[in-house]
């Protein structure tokens, strides 16, 4: 299809583990976001990448979050040593300009 | 940094319109928009405004935007069951996006 794909749909894990959460945005878009869906904080803004420049971090909530970009295209975004509060939906968005961000369906992860 | 609200629910009967407000407190976003959320699925983009407009129409969707009290609206006319959704407003501030809470639209027959 041609629009933002999220792979997996539905991630259960074990407190403690590592997981990781793939991204592909819509061909030819230089920004990719990333954004978090949680109970208790609403929408959330995680991290950005705007072409081959440093990506914006500032959303990250603790230094457990990392993300990166390779290629320009598909990113992944990993949570090391996963805990239950970060239980949530993890949606990423695409865009050739600021203006308008399309969005994926997004992967819901559950800490147990 | 910014503060976005809406109200968590609104219920209408079909055909009547819909009015989902936003509040916010930082007036430097240069553009404003409305999300839509259905159940399980992603973000929908239905509209968006420019900080220097007051007002834009589009189909059934009017969103009005008061700069100086700091709010933002989106009326849906003739609303219809299939617009019960989760409606999120956004703010753009720099590389990101702040949302709203997410206002739950109901639309009862």
């Amino acid at each position: 299809g041609a629009g933002v794909s999220q792979s997996p749909s539905n991630k259960v894990t074990e407190k403690g583990k590592d997981v990781e959460l793939r991204c592909d945005p819509i061909s030819g878009h230089t920004a990719l976001y990333w954004y978090r869906q949680s109970l208790g904080q609403g929408l959330e803004f995680l991290i950005y990448f705007q072409g081959n420049s440093a990506p914006d971090k500032s959303g990250l909530p603790s230094d457990r979050f990392s993300a990166e970009r390779t290629g320009g295209s598909v990113s992944t975004l990993t949570i090391q040593r996963t805990q239950q509060e970060d239980s949530a939906v993890y949606l990423c968005a695409s865009s050739w300009t600021s203006d308008e961000q399309f969005f994926g369906p997004g992967t819901r992860l559950t800490v147990l | 940094g910014e503060d976005v609200e809406q109200s968590l629910f609104l219920s209408v009967r079909e055909g009547d319109s819909s009015v989902i407000n936003c509040t916010y407190t930082d007036s430097s976003s240069t553009y404003l928009y409305w999300y839509k959320q259905e159940p399980g699925a992603g973000l929908q983009l239905l509209t968006y405004i420019f900080s220097n407009m007051d007002m834009k129409q589009d189909q059934r969707l009017t969103v009005l935007l008061n700069k100086k009290d700091k709010h933002l609206s989106l009326r849906i006319a003739d609303t219809q069951t299939g617009d019960s959704a989760i409606y999120f407003c956004a703010l753009r501030g720099g590389n990101k996006l702040t949302f709203g809470t997410g206002t739950q639209l109901k639309v009862e027959l």
